[in-house]
């Protein structure tokens, strides 16, 4: 049972690239989360998704899109990526409202 | 505004003793709070919760209290163990919200043997 797994767990990016993280979790959980972690701050909301085929913006949406195409997927990509971009993503799902999110291993960004 | 704070950066205890973390919130409609632990080069894990309806809900080592009136929790360690060493997160919940959490800034645990 991998819980929720992410992939990659470390990229170096330069200014203006793209990318996708990809996270993948094996619960049948229907809510995903995207959450960058910046050194000092705690968790902030970039994205989030209440089930398959739905999305919607958090906290801290700007620079950032994001995909729900199958229920145990949640990708979210860089179009163009800036240094502030730079932090550690962390993916989590949850399977209902009312428990526990269960976070995956985190991808370590940084954006030269 | 942060909604969530834990005003304490980090603590240091001696293992044996009781750790006591702290946790503000501003937002009334938050009714659910959790905390989780997180070790370096991990992703958090959820280490206990409780619901606006309690005050107190134990977990072996671990309890968390709440004081709606005064929008405060608190999270027990006793006794507290080496391993117990780690960054620990408060976070809070609407539960209309779709479970979207806020995090606070985290309180780093040091457990002195």
């Amino acid at each position: 049972n991998a819980g929720v797994t992410q992939t990659p767990k470390f990229r170096v990016l330069k200014t203006g690239q793209s990318m996708t993280l990809l996270c993948a979790q094996d619960m049948n959980h229907e809510y995903m989360y995207w959450y960058r972690q910046d050194p000092g701050m705690g968790l902030r909301l970039i994205h989030y998704s209440v089930g398959e085929g739905t999305t919607a913006k958090g906290e801290v949406p700007d620079g950032y899109n994001v995909s729900r195409l199958k229920k145990q997927n949640f990708l979210l990509g860089l179009e163009s990526a800036a240094p502030s971009q730079t932090s550690v993503y962390f993916c989590a799902s949850s399977y209902s409202t009312a428990t526990e999110a269960f976070f995956g291993q985190g991808t370590r960004l940084t954006v030269v | 505004d942060q909604q969530v704070k834990q005003n304490s950066p980090s603590l240091s205890v001696q293992e044996g003793r009781i750790s006591i973390l702290n946790c503000d919130y501003t937002n009334s409609m938050f009714d659910y709070f959790l905390w989780y632990k997180k070790y370096p080069a991990e992703g958090p894990t959820f280490l206990i919760s409780i619901s606006s309806i309690k005050d107190k809900n134990e977990d072996g080592r671990f309890t968390v209290f709440l004081n709606k009136s005064a929008k405060h929790l608190s999270l027990h360690i006793v006794p507290s163990q080496p391993g117990d060493s780690a960054v620990y997160f408060c976070a809070a919940r609407g539960r209309t919200n779709a479970g979207k959490s806020t995090f606070g800034d985290g309180t780093t645990l040091t457990v002195k043997p």
